[in-house]
């Protein structure tokens, strides 16, 4: 199956502080990646629906200037969490699509788990 | 809006048979997934239906009625391994996938 790439798996940061994480799609182009936050023993709720080469959309409720996510190349977006406080702490998950493989069929990174401090 | 239901909690012996049922109301439909997510862990593929049946898949079988808005995930001979969190998730008319809250299955020796 596909390989989707998520860095780093875990982060600790100060409260205040932003933190990058990275998605990859390995060994395919990913049009369109996808950002959840899951929190624990909650379901994995979407955040944003990312494009190669155009703006995010955000999922009600979702600050797109808090969340910041860039999908500048078919194979990367990236996740910024800005000005991050303790309610942001959780764990994040990318997963990836592209056009030929079937329509719904995503592909998960090995998540991110954000704890700020 | 989308509202899927799942058990929180189920628990087996190894070697047993659990059956896990998700009903779900979403705005359109276009398969459902069932994942496998291990504490700490991204979700890991395990079926998809799109048309009303059974798909098995080894020990793992999965069966979808799209009229009563319904679906299951069947394991059998439950191994230890088998402990974890088990995600339905509907695609809706949009493409994008909803999540119920997961159920999480402990497998006793």
């Amino acid at each position: 199956g596909a390989v989707v790439s998520q860095h780093p798996s875990w982060v600790i940061c100060k409260s205040g502080t932003s933190v990058k994480i990275e998605c990859r799609s390995l060994d395919f182009q990913a049009t369109t990646m996808f950002w959840y936050r899951q929190f624990p023993k909650q379901s994995l709720m979407l955040m944003a629906t990312s494009n190669e080469g155009s703006k995010a959309t955000y999922e009600q409720g979702v600050e797109k200037d808090k969340f910041l996510i860039n999908h500048a190349s078919l194979t990367l977006s990236t996740l910024t969490v800005t000005s991050a406080h303790p309610e942001d702490s959780s764990f994040y998950i990318c997963s990836a699509s592209s056009p030929g493989r079937e329509a719904t069929e995503a592909f998960f990174g090995q998540g991110t788990r954000l704890t700020v401090v | 809006g989308q509202n899927i239901d799942q058990p929180t909690e189920m628990t087996a012996t190894e070697g047993a048979i659990v059956q896990i049922n998700c009903t779900y109301q979403t705005s359109g439909f276009n398969g459902l997934f069932w994942y496998q997510q291990h504490a700490g862990e991204a979700p890991t593929f395990l079926s998809y239906n799109v048309l009303d049946g059974l798909e098995e898949k080894g020990r793992f079988s999965s069966f979808l009625s799209r009229s009563k808005g319904y679906s299951y995930l069947l394991l059998k001979e439950l191994q230890m391994k088998d402990s974890a969190s088990y995600l339905c998730a509907v695609v809706g008319e949009d493409y994008k996938l909803s999540f119920g809250a997961g159920t999480t299955v402990t497998v006793r020796a």
